[in-house]
């Protein structure tokens, strides 16, 4: 059982869709993370959040972290192809390890 | 600026040999992971070293897995012997301090096949 679900597993779209990929968890945060990789990369931050309902923006990226600090949420506007990868949420249990979720893989088609 | 580097890419071996993997971690990171990735279970901390000190080891499969880092700027990563299901890509990744709050740099991984 992952500690962090994400979801969907995979996604996709045409360009210039919106989409949102979930990453939940019954485990209280301190900060949670996202990485973007891509094919025969690593992984690689996109943002790190730390405050309970802190939202944060990355040009056509939207990050929001939940009240309870359980939950978090990636929203992109009008998706390139240049998005298509690997999204991975990472948590930290407070005093404890980074937790990575098994991923959402994100195509965009042109 | 150099990130992380990893050594082989790639590595294809039979089943009972000895595989090292190598990692050059980003100069004056103090925290250095290995990481596996597969399918079924994503991305698993293995090991990580905090000022080339070995920290928690839990995530070692088992006693074939053993890691060293003999300075800040090298260490690697030993499965003797491989089998099959080791099978998978290792990440190697560094960090400066605040370690499990701070950003995680990965090194391109070294995807690793055992017939």
């Amino acid at each position: 059982t992952q500690l962090l679900e994400q979801s969907p597993q995979f996604l996709s779209i045409q360009e210039g869709e919106n989409l949102t990929v979930y990453c939940n968890s019954s485990s209280v945060f301190s900060s949670l993370q996202w990485y973007r990789q891509e094919p025969g990369e690593g992984p690689v931050l996109l943002v790190t959040v730390v405050t309970g309902g802190e939202v944060k923006k990355l040009k056509r990226l939207t990050f929001q972290f939940g009240d309870a600090r359980k939950d978090s949420s990636l929203h992109i506007t009008a998706a390139q192809p240049g998005d298509t990868g690997l999204y991975l949420c990472a948590g930290v249990e407070y005093g404890n390890k980074l937790v990575f979720g098994a991923g959402t893989i994100l195509r965009v088609k042109s | 600026d150099a990130g992380v580097i990893q050594s082989p890419r790639h590595e294809v071996t039979e089943m009972g040999q000895e595989v090292t993997l190598r990692c050059k971690p980003i100069s004056g990171h103090d925290y250095l992971f290995w990481y596996r990735q597969t399918m079924m279970r994503g991305l698993e901390l293995l090991i990580y070293f905090n000022n080339n000190v070995p920290i928690d080891d839990s995530g070692m499969p088992e006693d074939r897995f053993s890691a060293k880092m003999p300075n800040a700027s090298f260490s690697t990563l030993k499965i003797q012997p491989s089998e099959p299901r080791d099978s998978a890509v290792y990440f190697c990744a560094s960090s400066h301090n605040r370690v499990w709050a701070g950003e995680l740099f990965f090194g391109e991984g070294s995807r690793l096949t055992v017939l």
